[in-house]
């Protein structure tokens, strides 16, 4: 079956530009998540949603970061006034239910260039 | 802060050789340690994962072991193979949350 997929899968964009981050999960899976990899960097986790309820949104580094779900399905994840500091991979992942056991399956990215 | 310190930052092995990657954790509230290998281009996959209540999981030719006492776990790669030349991401889950707290990652390279 298909896998999460992102789009797109390479931005560049100029100081000040909003981006919109877009990633669809697997079908039925009821949670999902986005990390940022930064350059020799871990995954830092930025949001997560069960359903299309974000509970906790702490991990999102600053208010020009947002992010939403709709129809418990397609996620959008939003930089207003990027920074050169935001370029790095964005990477969304799915799992069935909202547990961590449940494997994150994650898609293959977004790579974003503030230039 | 919660954080997962892991090493080595890269790692060169010989075909056939042990590949060792080690995390350390300073949050005793983590209960659940997965590691994940992700290929370029490509996003983290799951490879294996532990609960702190046992000391060692073996899956084929990976093995995890955990020594909660000094809150270190480590991934274990037998006869390594060049097709396991990847970057390896050790994790953990505090208790009660839905969150993973990534290490920095391994980039293993098994010559041939």
């Amino acid at each position: 079956g298909a896998g999460v997929s992102q789009s797109p899968s390479n931005k560049v964009t100029e100081k000040g530009k909003d981006v919109e981050l877009r990633c669809d999960p697997i079908s039925g899976h009821t949670a999902l998540y986005w990390y940022r990899q930064s350059l020799g960097q871990g995954l830092e986790f930025l949001i997560y949603f069960q359903g299309n309820s974000a509970p906790d949104k702490s991990g999102l580094p600053s208010d020009r970061f947002s992010a939403e779900r709709t129809g418990g399905s397609v996620s959008t994840l939003t930089i207003q006034r990027t920074q050169q500091e935001d370029s790095a991979v964005y990477l969304c992942a799915s799992s069935l239910v909202w547990d961590r056991v449940y494997e994150q399956f994650f898609g293959p990215g977004t790579r974003l260039t503030v230039l | 802060q919660q954080q997962v310190k892991q090493s080595p930052q890269s790692l060169i092995v010989q075909k056939g050789g042990i590949s060792i990657i080690n995390c350390a954790y300073e949050n005793t509230a983590f209960d659940y340690f997965p590691w994940y290998q992700q290929f370029p281009g490509k996003g983290p996959a799951l490879l294996i994962a532990i609960r702190p209540d046992v000391s060692e999981k073996k899956e084929g030719r990976f093995t995890i072991s955990f020594n909660k006492s000094a809150k270190q776990f480590s991934l274990h790669i037998m006869d390594s193979q060049p097709g396991d030349s990847a970057t390896y991401f050790c994790a953990a889950s505090p208790t009660g949350t839905y969150k993973y707290i990534f290490g920095t990652g391994t980039r293993l390279k098994v010559l041939a």
